[in-house]
């Protein structure tokens, strides 16, 4: 099955630093999904990029769709004690009405004061 | 805003045992779909349900597992007989209205099921 890799796995930054993470497939996908998870919650959607070469912001995140559709990344700047968590990524393959989603192994953000 | 909602919030079953998991996603979203998330793990895809019937299942989601629209709001997962590697989150999703192709995926907050 199709493998996301997702790196880094965890960091630590100063409140105010900026963040970037990425998101890297052997095959493509059709649309890329930024979600982040709190401690006993479900993933909440941050940022869907539809098209290669897409860049998408949503307030301080800012989200871009590899030209290959094979990758992307997630920028977060300024961050914000309240930024901690775990980011995923996560590709959509379209195939008929399913349209499973494959998440990466997370990021786990950690903001120190 | 709309969102799915997911119950119990926490199950404890003892192996062997048959637990069924309640999910209630947004009204007139058309997909559905479980996760299950092991401890420290990324998020793994179960199955998918469109049109009342599978559309598609991974590895994971042998004949231990079923799921069912009893009527018009409700998506369970019922697992026949638990297993203590079972032991996960559980998340239910859906997606799309009718119009919408490129519609994501939004998550309820989960079951959290202990096996033991």
């Amino acid at each position: 099955g199709q493998q996301l890799n997702q790196n880094p796995q965890s960091m630590f930054i100063q409140e105010g630093e900026d963040v970037s993470m990425n998101c890297t497939s052997s095959s493509i996908f059709n649309t890329w999904l930024w979600y982040k998870q709190d401690p006993g919650e479900g993933p909440v959607l941050l940022i869907a990029l539809y098209k290669a070469g897409e860049l998408t912001s949503n307030g301080r995140l800012t989200a871009q769709f590899g030209i290959t559709r094979k990758d992307s990344f997630l920028n977060i700047s300024a961050s914000i004690p309240s930024d901690v968590g775990i980011y995923f990524c996560a590709g959509q393959l379209y195939s008929g009405s399913a349209r499973q989603l494959t998440f990466g192994s997370g990021t786990q953000l950690t903001v120190l004061p | 805003e709309p969102e799915v909602t997911q119950t119990p919030s926490h199950q404890v079953t003892q192996m062997g045992q048959e637990v069924i998991l309640h999910c209630v996603p947004i009204s007139n979203h058309l997909y559905f779909y479980w996760y299950r998330q092991i401890l420290g793990q990324k998020v793994e895809f179960l199955v998918s349900f469109y049109n009342n019937e599978i559309s598609e299942k991974s590895e994971i989601f042998d004949d231990q597992f079923s799921v069912e629209r009893p009527d018009g709001s409700n998506f369970t997962l019922k697992i026949r007989s638990t297993k203590l590697e079972d032991s996960a989150m559980y998340f239910c999703a859906s997606r799309g209205q009718v119009s919408s192709y490129n519609s994501p995926l939004h998550f309820g907050n989960g079951t959290r099921l202990t096996v033991t």
